[in-house]
Formats: C-alpha cells, sequence, structure tokens
C-alpha cells in the first residue's frame, strides 16, 4: 500500500480558474510537505506541515496559493486565480515515521496545466 | 544553508554500460543524503540514502553511491546500465527541510 495517494492524477485548467489538490497519506505521519517541480527542474517546497499546523510557507505564493491539513492527515493544496506559470507536478510527501533521517515518500503528484 | 548540486543535466550510457551520475553537496552539519529516482509522470522514489553510517552506501536496483567528506561527493553508480535505468535521478539533502538538486536525466541506448 503506498504511503501517499494523490488525486487529480492529472489536471488540465484555463488562466484565472481555481484548482484543487488532496494529499492522503497513511495516517501517522506528523509532518506533510507539498513541493512543486517544474518541468525539467527539482522539486521545491511549497510547505510543510507538522500535524495541523504550518511549519513553514515562505515560498509559497499567498496571494494566490492556500495549503491547510485540518485534521493533521490529508491535506489541500489550493490555486485561485490559476496562472500559466503554474503549470507544473505538484508532488505531496511524509517523512519516515520510524527513523529520524528526513527521508520522505512522495506520492504519484497530480500534473497541472494551464492553458 | 544545505544545498546539493548535480553535475550534468544529462548523461548518455549504453547498456551494459557504467552509469556515474555526480552529486557534490554543502553543508555546515554532518547531512543525510539522499538519491531518489523519478520516471516519467510520477512521483520520486527513493534509491539510497546516507545517514552516516557506513559510507558506501548499497540501493535497489543494483545502484551504489559513495560518501566522500573530503570531496564533499556522494556520486551514484552502476556497474552495468540497463534500458529500465532510463530516467531522472536526483540527490538530496536534508536540513531542516530536504533540497533536491535540479535533477540528471540518464538515457540508456541499445
Amino acid at each position: 500500500e503506498a504511503e501517499v495517494a494523490q488525486s487529480p492524477r492529472y489536471k488540465i485548467t484555463e488562466k484565472s480558474q481555481a484548482v484543487a489538490f488532496w494529499c492522503d497519506p497513511i495516517s501517522g505521519h506528523a509532518t506533510l510537505y507539498w513541493y512543486r517541480q517544474i518541468l525539467g527542474q527539482g522539486p521545491e517546497l511549497l510547505v510543510q506541515f507538522q500535524d495541523e499546523s504550518v511549519v513553514d510557507d515562505s515560498q509559497l505564493p499567498k496571494d494566490r496559493f492556500s495549503a491547510e491539513r485540518l485534521k493533521g492527515v490529508d491535506s489541500t493544496l489550493k490555486i485561485q486565480p490559476a496562472e500559466l506559470g503554474d503549470s507544473a507536478m505538484y508532488l505531496c510527501a511524509v517523512s519516515d515515521r520510524r527513523e529520524n533521517t528526513g527521508e520522505l515518500f512522495f506520492g504519484e503528484g497530480s500534473r497541472l496545466t494551464v492553458l | 544553508a544545505q544545498s546539493v548540486t548535480q553535475l550534468g543535466s544529462h548523461v548518455s550510457v549504453s547498456e551494459g554500460a557504467l552509469v556515474l551520475l555526480r552529486c557534490n553537496y554543502s553543508s555546515s552539519v554532518p547531512p543525510y543524503l539522499f538519491w531518489y529516482v523519478q520516471y516519467p509522470n510520477q512521483g520520486l522514489q527513493l534509491l539510497l540514502k546516507y545517514t552516516s553510517a557506513a559510507t558506501l552506501v548499497k540501493g535497489i536496483n543494483g545502484f551504489e553511491a559513495e560518501f566522500k567528506k573530503s570531496e564533499t561527493s556522494f556520486h551514484l553508480t552502476k556497474p552495468s546500465a540497463h534500458m529500465s535505468d532510463a530516467a531522472e535521478y536526483f540527490c538530496a539533502v536534508s536540513g531542516a527541510d530536504m533540497r533536491f538538486g535540479a535533477g540528471t536525466r540518464l538515457t540508456v541506448k541499445p
């Protein structure tokens, strides 16, 4: 069973529309991350949660992006309004529950295309 | 701040040839280092990790990496490339959060 489930896998939208992504990890992962990966680049951190609290959202464009993890388990990432430059893969990850090495387990990702 | 630099955005090898993907790190404290692999339109999968135990780390699919403090390097190798190894490979360092390199695309020619 995968550690992290993400949906939708693919999303095509027009600019100025609202989009939302969901991340559903196996319970027990206190720390959850959202990364953005632009084509041809490495993932970049958008937001980090510890349980339901935001630990780091310094790289999250807060004028249009929002993220929440209300019950400390699953999480949503929303973009409103979407812009052409938001086209990317959005990856959700959780940290290893057993070891404190920072190892991350990633979901399959949600690929966003903004037209 | 911790960071990694991957040398070479694209590496091409023939099937059966040695694979060498280069990664150098910058860290003010002993780092935890990782290599991840990503296939098209998929998430990242852990290949191997260095957590200050043995400096030579063996991972899945025949890959291994050696931590060299004197060179601040953590290069990924595989003795014999297989067609299924074609993918994007990311080096990463873990601190307050995980920082990734820009990635190296590996192409394997028949």
